[in-house]
């Protein structure tokens, strides 16, 4: 299984963006994905999980209604997605997977840089 | 505030062995059963070390292993070597969504 991320991005504060996360190798729906950010200099944090199965979705309540999560489960693709960005929101992105089952992450993309700047 | 603490920083010179702990100070980790360790070398994805508190993924050095004592948890590195720089961060299964937490990260150093 293979997590492929979408490309750095630059964005204005006010601007919207959907970034995404294509899990390829293995297509069946069997896996949880995690959205975690990395501001600069700063540790790792969950942003929220998506199931591929049935695409219940959790939230950490303090990013709820800040990012929207959702899935394409046709083609296997997460997305985080924000409506109106901050500069705050400057941060790399990672995506992680879990076989439905697990309670750990072995699967990682290689990150999305997203920048928010005027 | 995390759920879990970790120290900021440890440090060992090369072949010896050092101890990173992780404490949760919430009961909202249940049974504490379902830790992992992943470790971030600078500007890389982070890669998983140990799962389940001391299972180790295929592919894993066996100088990595897991142990857990009542509330914390722990990874030992042994015989460390110079690409064991990098941050480490202990992950918890967690009963407050988005039901994972992580800690936040202890730096290692090998002088």
């Amino acid at each position: 299984v293979q997590l492929v991320q979408s490309g750095a991005e630059v964005k204005k504060p006010g601007e919207s963006l959907k970034i995404s996360c294509e899990c390829s190798g293995d297509r069946s729906v069997n896996y949880w994905i995690g959205w975690v950010r990395q501001m600069p200099g700063k540790g790792l944090e969950w942003m929220g999980i998506i199931y591929f199965g049935d695409s219940t979705t959790k939230y950490t309540p303090s990013l709820q209604g800040q990012v929207t999560i959702s899935a394409d489960t046709s083609i296997t693709t997460a997305y985080l997605q924000w409506s109106s960005l901050k500069a705050s929101d400057t941060a790399v992105y990672y995506c992680a997977g879990a076989l439905n089952g697990n309670f750990y992450f072995d699967y990682w993309g290689q990150g999305t840089l997203v920048t928010v700047s005027s | 505030q995390s759920a879990l603490t970790q120290p900021a920083s440890v440090s060992g010179s090369p072949g010896q062995s050092i101890t990173i702990s992780c404490t949760a100070t919430s009961s909202d980790v249940g049974g504490f059963s379902h830790v992992s360790w992943h470790r971030q070398h600078q500007d890389e994805a982070p890669k998983l070390l140990i799962y389940d508190v001391n299972n180790r993924p295929s592919g894993v050095s066996d100088r990595f292993s897991g142990s857990k004592s009542g509330n914390t948890a722990s990874l030992t590195i042994s015989g460390l070597q110079a690409e064991d720089e990098g941050d480490y961060y202990c992950n918890s299964y967690t009963l407050r969504s988005p039901t994972y937490v992580f800690g936040p990260g202890t730096k290692v150093t090998v002088l």
